[in-house]
């Protein structure tokens, strides 16, 4: 069974920084692209970054140098590295799998990142 | 940059009911077009990609159409269960864009 599971989530203060993990189960990360998504409380979806098959990575322009998506192919587990962490990074972040064509067709259940004082 | 704009933001409609929502691109895009359902505590959940085809095990009654600038995902017979919040993405490369979703009731 395909299966996304975050792990890392948690309360941090302006300035901290917190490392989220994502463990695959189902498939194996190096032949899949992946993505992070985040939702602020009681808003909508926002992309925040992918790694291709190939290692590189994307970012959304709010989050580029201080966020690193990495991925560890030996424990099919994939990171999301968050430095410098602002108050509206506040959101739950859902990892998921972007299928190409198919559009992202597998998530997580999400881990909470909450940024506050 | 791309812009998505779901219309309506909400709408509240009664079981049996047609529905439509659509998804209005900032410039024409092919169509890497996707639609997502999402419950309150809920992850999304894929439910049609390349603006029509379903996802398997998504029930028939969704169907989605749409070119050029704009997108529409129907409901043809609203159930009780479909009461949830719907976005639309755009996911030709990268960044993704979503839109600003339609709350349905």
């Amino acid at each position: 069974e395909v299966q996304l599971e975050e792990f890392g989530g948690g309360l941090v203060q302006p300035g901290g920084s917190l490392r989220l993990s994502c463990a695959v189960s189902g498939f194996t990360v190096s032949s899949s692209h992946m993505t992070w998504v985040r939702q602020a409380p009681g808003k909508g979806l926002e992309w925040v970054a992918a790694i291709y098959t190939g290692g590189s990575t994307y970012y959304v322009d709010s989050v580029k140098g201080r966020f690193t998506f990495s991925r560890d192919n030996s424990k099919n587990t994939l990171y999301l590295q968050m430095n410098s962490l602002r108050v509206e990074d506040t959101a739950v972040y859902y990892c998921a799998r972007d299928a190409g064509s198919y559009a992202t067709d597998v998530w997580g259940k999400g881990t909470t990142v909450t940024v506050s004082s | 940059d791309l812009l998505l704009t779901q219309s309506p933001s909400s709408l509240s409609a009664s079981v049996g009911d047609r529905v439509t929502i659509t998804c209005r691109a900032s410039q024409a895009v092919r169509n890497y077009i996707a639609w997502y359902q999402q419950k309150p505590g809920q992850a999304p959940k894929s439910l049609i990609y390349g603006s029509w085809a379903l996802h398997s095990g998504v029930p028939s009654r969704f169907s989605g159409s749409g070119s050029g600038t704009d997108f529409t995902l129907t409901i043809s017979s609203l159930q009780p269960e479909d009461s949830a919040t719907y976005y639309c993405q755009h996911y030709n490369g990268y960044p993704q864009t979503f839109g600003q979703g339609t709350k349905l009731e």
